[in-house]
Parts: C-alpha cells; structure tokens; sequence
C-alpha cells in the first residue's frame, strides 16, 4: 500500500500571504495519479486538483498542483478568508485502489 | 446537478449489523463507479470500498474486507454498504463519492455523509 505523509501537519498564515502544502509517497506514484481535496469543518471534500496539476472544475486558479513520482505539492497562491480549511492529498494510480494522506491544517494566524 | 444522499447510520453496538444507502441523481448512475469513504472523528479520510458501474468489479479496504459489502441498484440508482461485525473503529462519518473518470477513483462530486456511531 503506498502511504502518503503529508507536511506540514498545521500551517498558520494571515489571509493574502501564500502556502506551500506538501505531499510525500512511499512510492512512486503511477501516471502521477494524484489529487488534492479541501475538507472545511462539517462538510465533505471538495476537490481541488487531480492529475497532480489539474484544477477541477469551478476551482480557482490560487490552487495550484504540482509534482511527480513521489513528491507533490499545493500552492495556495494568496489566500483568502475562505481557504483556511483542512487540505488532503489523495494517490489514485496504485493498487489498491486509492489511499489518503493525513491532512494539513492551514489556520488564521 | 448530481445529489448523492446517503442514508441508514445510526448507533449500534459492537458485533451488530447496518446497511447503508446512497441515492443518486443528476448523472447516468449506471455508467459510474462508486465508492465509500469514512472519516472518524478528528481524523483524516480513509478508502473503505469501490465498486464498478456494472457491480462486476468490487474493492475493499484491508481494514474492511470479509465485513463489509459493497453493492449497487442501477434500476434504483443506488449505491449500498453492508456493514456486519461492527467494532468501535468503525465510528466514522461515510461518505459516498463518484468518479470522474472511469477505472480512475479519484471523487469529484461527495455526499453529506452519514454517521454511524458503534457503542456498547
């Protein structure tokens, strides 16, 4: 099973400042077969990314994706009041068929 | 719009059975592949079983696998789990998600979930 360590595990920034979100397989990561949800408290995930670089529909081009093999990253350009949430990274290209990483926290400093 | 609601959590006791339900609208069912996700209390997602459009292909989480079933009713446009055997790990909100692309189990449209709680 490919394991996905995601760091850091809580990011505290001020609305307009940017964040770096990082995701790190056990494994490389077929096809770069990989997605990035945003989770906010009592909702369910939304996506975000997936082909590690393609932003879902409806996405705002602040998200950005990228990465390959085993390393991947979420850019969050500036963000805004609305983006302080939990983000997971998701690997879909390995058996079986899909396994979650931890989750970042980005909190209002 | 595609609407996923799911249905049939509740409070039960370990070693005790449930069955949860997933209505689906808004997108040809039958041409999808489902799954469920669960998600405990202040942790993160976790995969728990996929299943294909037809219902021919089913996956299950090693965590899962021999207590859990995954099905599907086209005709009624629905996605199921059978939970059996039910343990205190198994509280969790669960969800259910619908590919985007075939054969590629990444989720592009979720439910609201529906929580069971496993209790003595």
């Amino acid at each position: 099973e490919t394991v996905l360590t995601q760091f850091p595990g809580t990011l505290s920034l001020s609305p307009g400042e940017g964040a770096t979100l990082s995701c790190r397989a056990s494994q490389s990561i077929s096809s770069n077969y990989l997605a990035w949800y945003q989770q906010k408290p009592g909702q369910a995930p939304r996506l975000l990314i997936y082909a590690a670089s393609s932003r879902a529909a409806g996405i705002p081009d602040r998200f950005s994706g990228s990465g390959s093999g085993t390393a991947f990253t979420l850019t969050i350009s500036k963000l805004e009041p609305e983006d302080f949430a939990v983000y997971y990274c998701q690997q879909y290209g390995n058996s079986p068929p899909t396994t979650f990483g931890g989750g970042t926290k980005v909190e209002i400093k | 719009e595609v609407q996923l609601l799911e249905s049939g959590g509740g409070l039960v006791q370990p070693g005790e059975s449930l069955r949860l339900s997933c209505e689906a609208s808004g997108f040809t069912f039958s041409n999808t592949g489902m799954s469920w996700v669960r998600q405990a209390p202040g942790k993160s997602l976790e995969w728990v079983s996929s299943i294909s459009s037809s219902g021919d292909a089913t996956f299950y989480a090693d965590s899962v696998k021999g207590r859990f079933t995954i099905s599907r009713d086209n005709s009624k446009n629905t996605l199921y789990l059978q939970l059996i055997n039910l343990r205190a790990e198994d509280t969790a909100m669960y969800y259910c998600a619908k590919i985007a692309v075939i054969a590629l189990w990444y989720f592009h449209y979720w439910g609201q979930g529906t929580l069971v709680s496993v209790s003595s």
